[in-house]
């Protein structure tokens, strides 16, 4: 079983609509989860980071985290064709030192 | 801006010739990372340096020697390039935030090609 899990897509939304997209983790001592985007042959940029469990909002994006179930979820709302890109997963677990453990991403395409 | 520089961005070199690349960052941040991403694997670490004296090997570090000469510059060779090595190298920082080491910040890349 991968530590960080995400569903590799790609996932297809209207321009307009709320993409959503989950990520699993396995470690229950995960304490810091965090959301990059990528787009194709450029860097991850850091989009969202959440700490606690419930809803963290940040303009058009939101994370809900669930220690619980071990997942994490990013909502892209009024989704736009220039967030089409990959989205990365990421776990970071104090005991390891916070080193960052990534899914393999999902591709979003935002259709217009 | 503060921000990640790698050098070079590309590169193409043939089996058995040792290459180096190199980050730079004007953040600031003590911690500095060596990752390689391939198609369908995500993002795997080499090697992370908390500071200038504690260097690291990550989950994939066979095949790779870092160096860091100081606090903002981290540097990875690769001490006789292989075929499988060809990959997206990217270089990251990360300090101490609200909730510990967490938040890592990304060079551009450099996309290695060995033939």
């Amino acid at each position: 079983q991968k530590e960080v899990e995400q569903n590799s897509g790609p996932l297809s939304v209207p321009e307009g609509a709320i993409a959503s997209l989950n990520c699993t983790y396995s470690d229950r001592g995960s304490q810091s989860f965090f959301w990059y985007r990528q787009y194709s042959g450029k860097s991850p940029e850091l989009i969202m980071s959440i700490y606690s469990n419930g809803d963290k909002e940040d303009g058009r994006f939101t994370a809900q985290l669930n220690k619980a179930s071990q997942y994490v979820s990013l909502l892209i709302r009024d989704s736009q064709p220039s967030d089409s890109a990959t989205y990365l997963c990421a776990v970071s677990l104090k005991a390891a030192g916070n080193k960052l453990t990534f899914g393999g991403g999902t591709r979003v395409l935002v259709k217009p | 801006d503060a921000d990640v520089t790698q050098t070079p961005r590309n590169r193409i070199t043939k089996t058995g010739k040792r290459i180096m690349l190199e980050c730079s960052q004007t953040k600031g941040h003590d911690r500095m990372y060596w990752y390689r991403q391939d198609p369908g694997l995500g993002l795997r670490l080499i090697y992370y340096s908390f500071d200038v004296k504690d260097i690291n090997k990550g989950e994939i570090s066979d095949g790779y020697s870092v160096s860091r000469q100081a606090q903002a510059k981290f540097s990875l060779s690769l001490e006789s390039a292989i075929p499988n090595q060809t990959a997206l190298y990217f270089c990251a920082t990360s300090s101490r935030g609200a909730k510990g080491y967490n938040e890592q910040f990304f060079g551009p890349g450099t996309r290695l090609t060995v033939l």
